[in-house]
């Protein structure tokens, strides 16, 4: 079983929908990033989070530390938001630091 | 202020060659990390450095090192290059502590080896 999962894989939506990504890890955490890739490489960061929700535009993230559980949300989705969101966890287990990758989430906005 | 730079965007080798990749951190930022991203593998971390030192290292073989300059300027080599070694790597800046600063992504170089 992988230390972070992300669900769904891939998740196709039509312009206006309100979108949620999940993330589940099972590794104590110093953080937590939601990251955003477009084809072609580049990657944003989008939120870091160590407790708590952030909000961020049409972008909304939450973390439950005891649930070891995260959630991307996106409000009146839009075909630019069309990415592939990554989660990623920060992990010290021993002194030793760990960056910890999702698979990431493929998410299509139709117009 | 110019985000983070990458050089070259993109470059093709040979099995058996090694190469040379350059990171340069928004103006500021003293931790360099660098990443493998294979479609395989998905994100993998290379190694990170802060002040000219490699403060965290992932599982990646010895033929992968890097180094840190007093500008925090940084580069990653490769030796002896596998056709497994194809991938965009990565190299992301922040101000300090990854632990508690964001990171910021340049644009990759996309490695080919043939």
């Amino acid at each position: 079983k992988n230390e972070v999962e992300q669900s769904p894989q891939n998740l196709t939506a039509q312009e206006g929908e309100f979108i949620t990504i999940n993330c589940s890890y099972s590794v104590g955490i110093s953080a937590l990033h939601w990251l955003q890739q477009h084809p072609g490489g580049g990657i944003v960061s989008l939120f870091m989070l160590s407790s708590g929700k952030k909000k961020h535009g049409r972008l909304i993230a939450t973390i439950n530390i005891q649930e070891k559980h995260s959630s991307l949300h996106i409000t009146a989705s839009h075909p630019r938001d069309s990415a592939v969101y990554i989660c990623a966890v920060r992990s010290r287990p021993e002194g030793n630091y760990q960056l910890i990758w999702g698979a990431g989430t493929k998410l299509i906005i139709k117009p | 202020k110019a985000g983070v730079t990458q050089t070259p965007r993109y470059l093709i080798k040979t099995r058996g060659q090694q190469v040379t990749l350059s990171c340069s951190p928004i103006s500021g930022h003293r931790s360099v990390s660098w990443y493998q991203q294979t479609p395989g593998q998905g994100l993998q971390f290379l190694f990170e450095y802060f002040s000219e030192t490699q403060r965290n290292k992932g599982n990646f073989p010895g033929r992968f090192s890097g180094r840190q300059f007093s500008n925090s300027r940084s580069e990653m080599n490769v030796s002896t290059l596998e056709l497994g070694d194809s991938a965009l790597y990565l190299c992301a800046s922040s101000l300090v502590d990854i632990d508690y600063n964001e990171q910021f992504f340049g644009p990759g170089t996309r490695l080919t080896v043939l």
